[in-house]
């Protein structure tokens, strides 16, 4: 069964590096997300991807974060200058045209020390 | 704005027994539902979604979900619960002409003892 992954499987940085988080969403899909959860509280939204651009982001979604897709299969996040706050699970998700079921890699866990 | 609540942070069942795991939400239009749930160190597995139809939609596992439109509720209900059903279990709804982002609830620890 196709599925979404997610490398690395766990990130350490130090504060103010810079980060990417890659994806490789199922093949046949068109819509791409990335989510986050720190640790303890809920899964927040922070960006949809559709058409090679972005559809809809969250307020988190500053201008340090942006999302490329630079081949037909991966997927990424980056984070140029890392915050303490940043530190999470990262979620990537996509989806098909037809259906509206959002499937989730099993994520990056993002440490900034 | 949307917004999905799960009033219960956790969920304590005896093996065997039926399982209620409770969710409310607030949108406008018509909305998508689903559950996922979340196992320790993994991400999120889908297990069913509400878009048109029955009110009762069934999914993997064995669970299944009640799509109420006068209390805005999605409740997931499971028969008889097992031990390996312990997990976070997380309500969130949806607008697909909007993108399709899924706004989640804080998500309700479910516990299931032998």
């Amino acid at each position: 069964e196709p599925e979404v992954t997610q490398t690395p499987s766990h990130q350490v940085t130090q504060m103010g590096q810079e980060v990417i988080l890659r994806c490789v969403p199922i093949s046949n899909h068109l819509y791409f997300y990335w989510y986050r959860q720190i640790l303890g509280q809920k899964v927040e939204f922070l960006v949809s991807f559709y058409n090679n651009e972005i559809s809809e982001k969250s307020e988190i979604f500053d201008d340090q974060f942006s999302v490329e897709r630079p081949d037909g299969s991966n997927f990424t996040l980056k984070i140029r200058s890392t915050k303490l706050e940043d530190s999470a699970m990262y979620f990537c998700a996509s989806r098909e045209r037809v259906t509206d079921t959002q499937y989730f890699g099993p994520g990056t866990r993002l440490t900034v020390l | 704005a949307q917004s999905v609540a799960q009033p219960e942070d956790q969920v304590n069942v005896a093996e065997g027994n039926p399982l209620t795991v409770k969710c409310t939400y607030s949108v406008s239009g018509n909305p998508y539902l689903f559950w996922y749930v979340q196992y320790p160190n993994r991400g999120l597995q889908f297990l069913l979604k509400y878009i048109t139809g029955d009110n009762l939609v069934k999914g993997s596992y064995g669970f299944e979900a009640e799509f109420n439109k006068s209390q805005t509720s999605f409740h997931l209900k499971k028969p008889s619960a097992l031990v390996s059903d312990s997990a976070l279990y997380f309500c969130a709804v949806g607008r697909m002409r909007q993108g399709g982002k899924l706004i989640f609830g804080q998500g309700t620890e479910l516990s299931v003892k032998p």
